[in-house]
């Protein structure tokens, strides 16, 4: 399985933007870059992902470099509700099971 | 359309027990992911399911199996637990060929305590 590295923990202010860095120096051609969530007591929740080019969506932004052996996930203005555990997950896409790492835990202060 | 949905939210049981935990797939969703997540770690894979066949395993013993129903709902069953099997467990709903790409759905989890 393809590996990931994050930092442990992130802070950030409210209204402001947040850039979560993610290494993954390993990725093969094949592999796609996800990004989940978990907020407290809850299931991880899909957040966005992309192979080459850069994403975006109502949640965040994926940001992929040329290489793509790294990737920052952007979320725009932070709010108290993105504070969360952030993971960062390569698959190479099916049905293949999602392999975790520890994550990073983002606090948002007001 | 509906989430997923797990159940029971938390139960306590004793060592050497077995149980069950229950799965409800998002409306549409014919496969069905397991994760443990251990308390302060990222979850583990356990298995999936694909029309009612196992389809994938993670390094877990077989003591932990599942089942998947028709209506694409799905058991975990854990016979003779074991005090390092307190964990949340997470069940996952995806679209088949497209989990990885598209998105799993993840309930809020059972919370298993083992005393």
């Amino acid at each position: 399985d393809a590996k990931t590295t994050q930092p442990n923990s992130m802070e950030s202010n409210e209204e402001e933007p947040v850039h979560l860095p993610c290494n993954h120096s390993t990725i093969s051609g094949t592999d796609y870059i996800h990004w989940y969530r978990q907020l407290p007591s809850q299931g991880p929740e899909y957040v966005i992902h992309g192979l080459t080019s850069n994403v975006n969506n109502r949640m965040a932004s994926l940001a992929i470099a040329e290489d793509r052996k790294s990737s920052t996930l952007i979320l725009h203005r932070a709010t108290l509700r993105d504070a969360a555990v952030y993971y960062c997950i390569l698959s190479k896409g099916g049905s293949e099971k999602l392999v975790f790492g520890k994550g990073t835990k983002l606090t948002v202060n007001p | 359309e509906t989430g997923v949905t797990q159940s029971p939210t938390h139960l306590i049981k004793t060592r050497g027990q077995q149980v069950t935990l229950r799965c409800s797939s998002q409306s549409g969703h014919n496969t069905v992911s397991w994760y443990q997540q251990a308390l302060g770690q990222g979850p583990q894979f356990i298995f999936q399911y694909y029309r009612e066949e196992e389809n994938g395993r993670g390094n877990f013993p077989p003591r932990f199996s599942g089942l998947q129903f028709p209506n694409y709902s799905s058991e975990l069953n854990v016979n003779a637990l074991e005090l390092d099997d307190s964990a949340l467990y997470l069940c996952a709903s995806s679209l088949p060929r497209q989990g990885a790409n598209y998105g799993y759905t993840f309930g809020s989890g059972t919370r298993l305590t083992v005393v």
